[in-house]
């Protein structure tokens, strides 16, 4: 059964830092990953998706990263600004015909000016 | 449409009544999902369509909640009997076809429904 974590589960940091969300998973039998950003009352929007066969995926100032073996993803955002403020989800697919996608719970980012 | 489409946004009802949450995915994507979310905790798996047919209903919580695809477009999650417990947002995500795609997962806005 594929378990997914998401550690901390709240920060809190000053605009302008860089910064890592992680995002672990107990299957590495997976078939991508995708990072999520949710907005307070609002539905969520992709930001990044990585497939089984990719090591990482760039957007602008975020990075993610995958390494199946450690079943560990990262998101890495670069001089980070109060309009990144938001809870960041990681979900993983995993690799079978059909198959369902287990979400974390999710980083509750909080960027202080 | 151009996204995901989901309505009500918004829906109260009273405890034991029948409630029907619609999906519409975008147009062209054969994957089709539900999930719930509490506060502050992730989305929570609720079922997976492939196509017209349910590929994956492990997550639904019991025999109150039933979900349809009949011509493989618009998903209907039907709740019978509603529950203060079934208060949650109820999302859903549309998804091309895994063969043809990378596998996006794009949601829409969410169902919020509250049962007093």
């Amino acid at each position: 059964k594929q378990e997914v974590t998401q550690i901390p589960a709240a920060l809190s940091v000053p605009e302008g830092e860089n910064l890592v969300l992680n995002c672990s998973f107990t299957d590495s039998a997976i078939y991508n990953l995708q990072w999520f950003r949710q907005d307070p009352g609002k539905g969520l929007t992709s930001l990044l998706l990585i497939q089984s066969s990719q090591r990482e995926q760039t957007s602008g100032r975020l990075n993610a990263s995958l390494d199946k073996s450690s079943g560990r993803s990262t998101l890495y955002i670069a001089a980070s600004q109060p309009g990144d403020s938001a809870t960041y989800l990681c979900a993983v697919k995993r690799r079978s015909s059909a198959s369902k996608i287990i979400f974390g719970s999710g980083t509750r980012l909080s960027i202080r000016p | 449409g151009a996204g995901v489409s989901q309505t009500p946004s918004n829906k109260v009802t009273e405890k034991g009544k029948y409630v029907e949450l619609r999906c519409d995915p975008i147009s062209g994507h054969t994957a089709l999902y539900w999930y719930r979310q509490s506060l502050g905790q992730g989305p929570e798996f609720l079922i997976y369509f492939q196509g017209t047919g349910a590929a994956d209903d492990s997550g639904l919580p019991n025999d109150r909640f039933f979900a349809v695809r009949p011509e493989g477009s618009v998903s209907t999650l039907k709740i019978q009997r509603t529950e203060r417990g079934d208060s949650a947002v109820y999302l859903c995500a549309s998804s091309a076809d895994r063969a043809l795609n990378t596998g996006e997962l794009f949601f829409g806005e969410g169902s919020r429904l509250t049962v007093l």
